[in-house]
């Protein structure tokens, strides 16, 4: 059984850029959330997918956005980023709503 | 989501020690999960508890779901140097599929 993937690993970027983060959900999974992570601090849920709708948002703004495609991998996209938007990114699934969520690696998004 | 409260913030331990941390809550909640996370890593599930008063074991960890449904504990008994990283309470209140987080509980071995 794979567990979650994220791609890539690290990435720099520069402010005003967009990124796109991506994450494979583990087999049997059908609901993938999103947490930013800043250095020292526990992650801060930014949004959830449930077979393929938006399930819930936390604090972020619409800059903010993201997709759940019909095998249940999703994508993280980042508009006009900030200086602030540095931090890790994780993306978690589970079976369903309200269980136990697993964990990818991260992706590290440095803004300069 | 909702707040948690973790401590201590941090703790040195020595080899071989037990060791405490735990978690708590204005809310009422129905599931409390515990991740451990290394540094660069994603966190990893430790323990899952899904009802008031639920005590579990894994390995030499062992977690309780308080009474109350508004606190949580981790015990680690006899701790190995590779039990160093962040220690993270997260949970579920009820009608809610967002997963909120404790700060972490920082464990560093003492020299």
């Amino acid at each position: 059984e794979t567990g979650v993937t994220q791609s890539p690993t690290h990435l720099i970027k520069t402010r005003g850029q967009q990124v796109t983060l991506r994450c494979s959900s583990q087999s049997g999974h059908n609901t993938v959330s999103w947490y930013q992570q800043a250095l020292g601090q526990g992650p801060q849920f930014i949004f959830q997918y449930y077979r393929e709708e938006e399930n819930g948002r936390g604090n972020f703004p619409p800059r903010f956005s993201g997709l759940q495609f019909p095998n249940y991998s999703s994508e993280l996209n980042v508009n006009a980023l900030e200086l602030d938007d540095s931090a890790l990114y994780l993306c978690a699934s589970s079976s369903d709503l309200a269980k136990e969520q697993f964990f990818g690696p991260g992706t590290r998004l440095t803004v300069l | 989501g909702q707040q948690l409260n973790q401590s201590p913030q941090s703790m040195f331990i020595q080899e071989g020690e037990d060791v405490s941390m735990n978690c708590t809550s204005s809310s009422i909640f129905n599931t409390w999960l515990w991740y451990k996370q290394d540094p660069g890593e994603g966190p990893v599930l430790l323990i899952a508890l899904y009802k008031a008063g639920e005590l579990t074991s894994n390995g030499r960890l062992t977690a309780q779901f308080g009474i109350t449904r508004k606190d949580s504990f981790l015990n680690i008994s006899a701790s190995i140097p590779s039990d160093v990283g962040i220690y993270f309470c997260a949970g579920y209140t009820p009608n809610d599929y967002k997963l909120s987080f404790g700060a972490g509980t920082t464990v560093t071995v003492r020299a």
